[in-house]
């Protein structure tokens, strides 16, 4: 079955920098579309970041565009956003999330647990 | 970019039936049929329940549908139970800025 197991979350002070994994098992990694989706404490899901089956096309939400980046290892089954000059609104719990489908049908089939990251001084 | 719309709560007794709309623009849920539906009970993480305005993918219940008029996606839940209640969230491809847009979420309270 489908895992994904979300880590390198914690806390962090604003400006600083933060890099999250996604281990992914039970499924042939580079068949998959890879997703990460925020949601900050008490507050609805955000989608943050998108890349392609073998990592050619990546994709951001205005509001972390320039600050965060995506990337994958397809022959360590792992994904990565690296986030850089954090601000206290990145603060959330920050799911990655795995599709066989690729635009425009961006669907979230299968989810991690997330890992929470806070920004403060 | 603003987020789709949908109620911020709903509630139903068990056995009856509710619906949550989801309200976009043509940019998004009027203009393509790839809205999603996500369950999110209390500290677990999404599940989805519905994708491409009505399929449900293996394993969630009939009880489940969507559907889609103009902007504006339904999600019904027939036969309520009480492992319903839960935040309900819809999602969109969007031809803007953002690829992916969320609604605000819905509460579902089973009474």
């Amino acid at each position: 079955q489908v895992q994904l197991v979300e880590s390198g979350g914690g806390v962090v002070q604003p400006g600083r920098s933060l890099r999250l994994s996604c281990a992914a098992s039970g499924f042939t990694f580079s068949t998959y579309v890879m997703h990460w989706v925020r949601q900050a404490p008490g507050k609805g899901l955000e989608w943050v970041a998108v890349i392609s089956y073998d990592g050619g096309n990546r994709y951001f939400a205005d509001s972390v565009k320039g600050r965060f980046s995506i990337s994958r290892d397809n022959s360590k089954n792992t994904m990565y956003l690296q986030m850089n000059s954090l601000r206290a609104e990145d603060t959330a719990v920050y799911y990655c999330a795995g599709s066989t489908r690729w635009i425009p049908n961006m669907v979230l089939d299968d989810w991690g647990q997330g890992t929470l990251v806070t920004v403060s001084s | 970019q603003s987020a789709l719309t949908q109620p911020a709560s709903v509630s139903g007794s068990p056995g009856q039936s509710i619906t949550i709309s989801c309200t976009g623009t043509i940019s998004d849920v009027g203009g393509y049929n790839y809205v999603s539906w996500y369950q999110q009970h209390p500290g677990r993480a999404p599940k989805l329940m519905i994708y491409g305005v009505s399929n449900r993918p293996s394993g969630v219940s009939n009880r489940f549908s969507g559907s889609k008029s103009g902007n504006t996606a339904s999600l019904t839940i027939s036969g309520l139970q009480a492992e319903d209640e839960a935040d309900y969230y819809c999602s969109s491809y969007t031809s803007g800025n953002t690829l992916v847009i969320f609604g605000g979420g819905t509460k579902l309270t089973v009474l």
